[in-house]
């Protein structure tokens, strides 16, 4: 039973640069939620897609963005690249989204921004 | 806003002791989670316990809601249990709230 699958692992970028992040739920999860962990802090949620949609979004600007695939896998999207957003971004799946499942986390993909 | 408190921060153990985290939460909660960060960044999940008392060898959980509390116990540590613990709590569908963790440091 495959867990939580993020790629790339690690990501050097540019500042102003885009930069696309993947992640495959847990098998027989449909709900796939993005957070930031910036370094010596709890993880920060982003946003949350269910059905393809976002249903729920964290303090985050525009330029974060995401999708999700009709096999619930997801990307977020990060453009126009700032120093700031140098982090561990985590992908965490779950069963529905009524809240009442535990959420399951991927390894994570360390981004660094030069 | 909504808070998640976590204590202490920091927390040293010599290994063989044993210790309680605490995480206290600012509303009604539908679901709350406790992960173990290892120094490579990975998540474990701990426990699932929106209510009640859950054990898993030398760990134990009880959240106590109506109170807005969740204790993390630990017994008889192991250096592998060095990390940081997060507790998350869950509110108005999915949308997770991190504490800002507690780092423990066991020393054989």
């Amino acid at each position: 039973d495959a867990g939580v699958t993020q790629s790339p692992t690690h990501l050097i970028k540019t500042r102003g640069q885009q930069v696309t992040l993947r992640c495959s739920p847990k098998s027989g999860h449909d709900t796939v939620s993005w957070y930031q962990q910036a370094l010596g802090q709890g993880p920060q949620f982003i946003f949350q897609y269910y059905e393809e949609e976002e249903r729920q979004r964290g303090n985050f600007p525009d330029r974060f963005s995401g999708h999700q695939f009709p096999n619930y896998s997801s990307e977020l999207n990060v453009n126009a690249l700032l120093l700031g957003d140098s982090a561990l971004y985590l992908c965490a799946s779950s069963l529905g989204r009524t809240g009442n499942q535990p959420q399951h986390f991927g390894d994570g993909t360390r981004l660094s921004i030069l | 806003g909504i808070q998640v408190e976590q204590s202490p921060p920091d927390l040293i153990l010599q290994e063989g002791a044993n210790s309680t985290l605490r995480c206290n939460f600012s509303d009604s909660v539908n679901n709350l989670q406790w992960f173990h960060q290892n120094p490579w960044g990975q998540l474990i999940n701990l426990f699932y316990i929106p209510s009640g008392t859950k054990q898993n060898g030398r760990l134990s959980a009880t959240t106590v809601a109506t109170e807005r509390y969740s204790l993390l116990y630990i017994s008889s540590s192991q250096t592998t249990d060095s990390g940081v613990y997060f507790c998350a709590f869950q509110y108005n569908f999915n949308k997770f709230y991190f504490g800002s963790g507690t780092k423990l440091n066991v020393k054989p």
